[in-house]
């Protein structure tokens, strides 16, 4: 069955250091998506691609940047990280109707 | 601008029916998502309008009026498990895949 897969699932990191989280779909899907979920903020998106060599900006990108090599995998990349990056980040790909999400990475900044 | 309302915490009784909420504001629409968001794992999609009307599905319905800017979902016949964070989601005009969330509704079931 096809599936979008995140890894680490839980991750702690030291302020400064740089910190790639993975996603990996098998849907074969051109959109994918990366949110972060903090209390009262419900999901906001960081960045998107919507397909390979596309990537574009969202709402809360500060400090945050994406690849597209192909067409499973949208790497996140926290350049330096900053405790305000403490959060549970999802990534989500799409077939242009309904986004399917992966389970998850929660990542603490120390 | 963009703005997506929603309570932020509700409870009902196991059996009862319960109706969530959502006005939205947003520079242009194409469509209205709800998922299901247990703690701890990821959110699951439930239904999706983009014509105004009822969309019936088992349990679940949701309702959209565009010329309102609002939308609800109705879960009836509650059960324990339907305890979760149900998020309201906007598809813009303009940007074909991207969704704005709402900051999620808590339900929470109580027998």
């Amino acid at each position: 069955d096809a599936e979008i897969t995140q890894s680490p699932r839980h991750k702690i990191t030291e302020t400064g250091r740089q910190v790639t989280l993975a996603c990996h779909q098998t849907w074969n899907h051109n959109n994918m998506f990366w949110y972060r979920q903090d209390l009262g903020h419900g999901l906001r998106l960081i960045h998107y691609s919507y397909g390979v060599q596309d990537t574009n900006k969202g709402e809360v990108s500060d400090g945050y940047s994406v690849s597209r090599s192909n067409t499973e995998d949208l790497p996140l990349t926290l350049e330096s990280a900053a405790s305000s990056q403490t959060s549970v980040y999802f990534c989500a790909s799409s077939d242009g109707t309904q986004q399917y999400f992966g389970p998850g990475t929660r990542l603490t900044v120390t | 601008g963009q703005n997506i309302d929603q309570p932020t915490e509700m409870t009902a009784t196991e059996g009862a029916i319960v109706q969530i909420n959502c006005t939205y504001q947003t520079s242009g629409f194409n469509g209205l998502f709800w998922y299901q968001q247990h703690a701890g794992e990821a959110p699951t999609f439930l239904s999706y309008n983009v014509l105004d009307g009822l969309e019936e599905k088992g349990r679940f319905s949701s309702f959209l009026s565009r010329s309102k800017g609002y939308s609800y979902l109705l879960l009836k016949e509650l059960q324990m498990k339907d305890s979760a964070s149900y998020l309201c989601a906007v598809r813009e005009a303009d940007s074909s895949y991207k969704l704005i969330f709402g900051s999620g509704t808590r339900l929470l079931v109580r027998p």
